[in-house]
């Protein structure tokens, strides 16, 4: 069972560079979440998306832009990348909403900006 | 919004020693409380969730914690640490129709042996 699977696993950009990291999953959940994660810091919630179709802000979307490309897909974009986005993102999926329903996470993306 | 607080960034343990991880949080509502484990280079894994049905909730690999509402508390522990034991831990909190699950600034586990 592959679960989410996120690509790159790794990416240096440069500052001013545009990049798209791709999340899939394959265990028919309906909502999607990306998450950045910086040392002492947590798990930060950039967007979600509670079903095909929608997608919301989390608690620091600054900077980023998604897709809901279908129930399977959603995707992170930077359009101008800055040094602060220098993070490690995470995608997670789960069944509904996340009142009571765990969320089942990639392996991440290490993102250097330059 | 809801919170969590982990206190201690580290903790480290021996080997066959007691695992107290401890995690308070702030919410307006009755809270879904949730640990995650997290090994080096991978993504978070659900240990033990806290849904309301029971205050002692029972997760993988040894692991529990208890919900106090009086303490607003859900402290994880083992009675015996082991060497894969070593990770990093995150307390969460969530509440009914609410896409924010929030997560606390995690806590590290050395088990020396």
């Amino acid at each position: 069972n592959a679960g989410v699977t996120q690509t790159p696993k790794f990416q240096v950009l440069k500052t001013g560079q545009s990049m798209t990291l791709q999340c899939a999953q394959d265990m028919n959940h309906n909502s999607m979440y990306w998450y950045r994660q910086d040392p002492g810091m947590g798990l930060r919630l950039i967007y979600y998306s509670a079903s095909e179709g929608t997608t919301d802000k989390g608690e620091v979307p600054n900077g980023y832009n998604v897709s809901r490309l279908n129930k399977r897909e959603f995707s992170l974009r930077l359009e101008s990348a800055a040094p602060s986005q220098t993070s490690v993102y995470f995608c997670a999926s789960s069944v509904s909403g996340t009142g009571g329903s765990p969320l089942h996470f990639g392996n991440g993306t290490r993102l250097t900006v330059t | 919004a809801q919170s969590v607080t982990q206190l201690g960034s580290h903790v480290s343990v021996s080997e066959g020693a007691l695992v107290l991880l401890r995690c308070n949080y702030s919410s307006s509502v009755p809270p879904y409380l949730f640990w995650y484990v997290q090994y080096p280079n991978q993504g978070l894994q659900l240990l033990l969730k806290y849904t309301s049905a029971a205050t002692l909730v029972k997760g993988i690999n040894g692991f529990e914690a208890e919900f106090k509402k009086s303490e607003t508390s859900f402290h994880l522990t083992k009675p015996s640490a082991h060497m894969r034991d070593a990770a990093e831990y995150f307390c969460a909190v969530s509440d009914l129709n609410n896409n924010d699950m929030r997560f606390g600034a995690g806590t590290r586990l050395t088990v020396k042996p």
